[in-house]
């Protein structure tokens, strides 16, 4: 079974400092990894992805991900947060040995950038 | 990226009625639709998976009487509420994949608000 956990449920940082949402993970395998946000009454919006290759994936609006294998991690950063990058991320992981179409979702993370 | 809709974002019904939700791929075939279910404040419970002219696999727990999928053509699903409940108040999202994008991400509708009233 594959699980993914985010263990804060909200994130405070004012604008222009870095942020860093957290993400850990358990696949039996080796995992795709995934970060999405979510504005309110809205969908899901793929913020950046980690498949192989280098650890630290580039995404979206400034977004960066660092994929740690050894610590079983895929914390989401950037450097210098901004008051419309407050929303809801979701951090997503799949086996790679598992059919495609199973993600699964961590609770989510509330981000407050404060002006 | 490609792009998924979802229609209506936002419903309202009597308890008792049926509510259908429509999610379409606008640029490519989806040869598998997921339908999720999110409660406030809460992560997407996955609820059916359904591959494009064959029935949906539902999730445990989820009634598969009430919660009717239709996958009939490589770009639309369609989710059945049917006789609502106002306990099935919540907002509902739908995600599309290909084959052809095995290892990449879904990519997720707008979402729809149901509200039973």
């Amino acid at each position: 079974a594959q699980s993914v956990a985010q263990p804060e449920d909200q994130v405070n940082v004012a604008e222009g400092n870095p942020l860093t949402v957290k993400c850990t993970y358990s696949v039996s395998g080796n995992p795709y990894l995934f970060w999405y946000v979510q504005y309110p009454n809205r969908g899901l919006q793929f913020l950046l992805k980690y498949i192989t290759g280098d650890n630290l994936v580039k995404g979206s609006y400034g977004f960066e991900a660092e994929f740690n294998k050894s610590q079983t991690s895929f914390h989401l950063k950037k450097p210098s947060a901004l008051v419309s990058d407050s929303a809801l991320y979701f951090c997503a992981v799949r086996d790679v040995n598992s059919g495609y179409s199973t993600l699964t979702f961590g609770k989510g993370t509330m981000l407050l950038v404060s002006p | 990226g490609a792009v998924v809709s979802q229609h209506p974002s936002r419903v309202i019904c009597k308890s008792g009625t049926s509510v259908k939700i429509e999610c379409r791929s606008l640029d490519f075939q989806a040869t598998t639709m997921f339908w999720y279910r999110q409660f406030p404040k809460q992560s997407l419970m996955l609820m059916a998976t359904s591959n494009e002219g064959s029935k949906a696999t539902y999730e445990q727990g989820v009634e598969k009487d009430k919660f009717l999928i239709n996958h009939a053509s490589l770009t639309l699903s369609t989710l059945t509420v049917t006789s609502a409940h106002p306990e099935d108040s919540s907002f509902y999202i739908c995600s599309a994949g290909t084959n052809g994008l095995r290892g990449t991400e879904a990519f997720f509708g707008q979402g729809t608000r149901l509200t039973v009233v």
